[in-house]
């Protein structure tokens, strides 16, 4: 079954460490992004990367870091830096702007609600 | 930079009854998509229907089709016959060659 996974579905960390979100996709998509969602703020985007080794920042990157080593796999770190971490965060992937096809719509993993105590 | 605005927070409408959400978005491009996303309770991101900006005819899925004004840059969402399934917080989105990019949410209550 192709699709796209986040682990783990609730994460509970203390104020003051990092934290690592896992997202893997066996959809052979070259995009994949990372978005925050909060009450009343929609789907913020943090993060975004079209091929290996690369990456964009989001509107609202600081506090985040994230690696793409590999095509299958966008993990998002939530730094210490990151003044209001609690959130759920949705990732995605997407065919990419390598297809002819253009840039279409975004696959979703489950999400993982993070809560900093 | 692009951006989407959906100026509608809440909605109601009675079950069986059509209901229109709003979006509006800005661009300087001429080729992109635009999505509209359902979220229901369990929180699982559901593409509702999808339009590419080059085609003036708007796409239609069942019962819910838009309307799509490219000059006004307008892109709303009808959901006809209203059902109880269909209360959730609906997104819309727009896509260009580098990212995609969604809107606030509208959170659609069916009235039985």
């Amino acid at each position: 079954d192709g699709g796209i996974t986040q682990s783990p579905k609730y994460l509970f960390r203390k104020e003051g460490q990092n934290v690592t979100l896992s997202c893997e996709q066996n959809l052979n998509h070259d995009a994949m992004y990372w978005y925050r969602q909060d009450p009343g703020q929609g789907l913020r985007l943090i993060y975004y990367s079209q091929i290996v080794n690369d990456f964009q920042k989001g509107d609202i990157a600081e506090g985040y870091s994230v690696s793409r080593e590999k095509k299958e796999s966008f993990p998002l770190t939530v730094t210490s830096a990151q003044k209001n971490p609690t959130a759920f965060y949705l990732c995605a992937s997407s065919i990419g702007i390598g297809d002819p096809r253009g840039n279409t719509e975004a696959f979703f993993g489950q999400g993982t609600r993070l809560t900093v105590v | 930079a692009q951006t989407v605005t959906q100026s509608q927070p809440e909605m109601s409408v009675q079950e069986a009854e059509t209901v229109t959400l709003s979006c509006t978005y800005d661009t300087s491009e001429s080729d992109y998509y635009l999505f509209w996303y359902k979220q229901p309770p369990s929180r699982q991101m559901i593409l509702v229907i999808r339009q590419e900006a080059y085609k003036q005819q708007n796409a239609t899925e069942n019962r819910f089709s838009v309307n799509f004004q490219k000059a006004a840059k307008s892109f709303s969402l009808k959901i006809s016959d209203s059902q109880l399934g269909d209360a959730a917080m609906y997104f819309c989105a727009y896509s260009n060659d580098d990212k995609i990019i969604f809107g606030k949410g509208t959170r659609l209550h069916i009235l039985p």
